[in-house]
């Protein structure tokens, strides 16, 4: 079955130092992957997207994601974290199901909590 | 930028009512999306729609039915809400050319079913 999955419900890191938000996925065929982030009260926004390339994406915010297809992982990074990137972060691969209709496959979302 | 409207941001029902989640974007977007989000679970897909009078269930449909009259609109309909429908419903849309488009969000609307 294909599936995302993102193995810390919450990631505490202080404010300046690096942070890395866990990824991984099962799908068959060619991997489609995204990061949305969601801040309180709002909608899902777009952070960055991996489709063929490159294995290190950039995207919104300063934030960045590495594919790795050895350990099937998407993990989302940023160099120095802010207070205000304090929110809920989803992964997310393309369906490449037999119905192969595009539709997104979430993960549960992680909690990132960035102390001043 | 992309502005995807979600009509009510918090709505209280009682068991058995019908209900109307309305969802209007104003890109000329092709593909529309209705999601549940729960603690936990992330985003589940409930129906999609690739364009007008086209509808399709997602992983989720029971209970739930879909009308997209027109390209802008997509409407979620809870034909007898229950308990179990209580969440945060966020409607999102998409250029339909490919896949790799990124999705756009609504703001999303709480409901809670009494």
């Amino acid at each position: 079955a294909q599936s995302v999955a993102q193995p810390e419900d919450q990631v505490n890191v202080a404010e300046g130092n690096p942070l890395t938000v866990k990824c991984t996925y099962s799908v068959s065929g060619n991997p489609y992957l995204f990061w949305y982030v969601q801040y309180p009260n709002r909608g899902l926004q777009f952070l960055l997207k991996y489709i063929t390339g490159d294995n290190l994406v950039k995207g919104s915010y300063g934030f960045e994601a590495e594919f790795n297809k050895s350990q099937t992982s998407f993990h989302l990074k940023k160099p120095s974290a802010l207070v205000s990137d304090s929110a809920l972060y989803f992964c997310a691969v393309r369906d490449t199901g037999s119905s192969n209709t595009g539709k997104l496959i979430f993960g549960q979302g992680t909690t990132l909590q960035v102390k001043p | 930028d992309v502005k995807v409207t979600q009509s009510s941001r918090y709505l209280v029902k009682r068991t058995g009512e019908k209900v109307f989640l309305e969802c209007v974007q104003d890109m000329d977007h092709e593909n529309m999306f209705w999601y549940r989000q729960d603690p936990g679970l992330g985003l589940r897909l409930i129906y999609f729609s690739y364009d007008v009078k086209m509808k399709e269930k997602g992983d989720i449909p029971e209970g739930y039915s879909v009308s997209r009259e027109k390209k802008e609109r997509f409407s979620l309909i809870l034909e007898s809400a229950s308990t179990n429908q209580t969440s945060m419903y966020l409607c999102a849309s998409r250029f339909g050319g490919g896949y790799n488009s990124p999705l756009h969000f609504g703001n999303g609307t709480r409901l809670t079913v009494t």
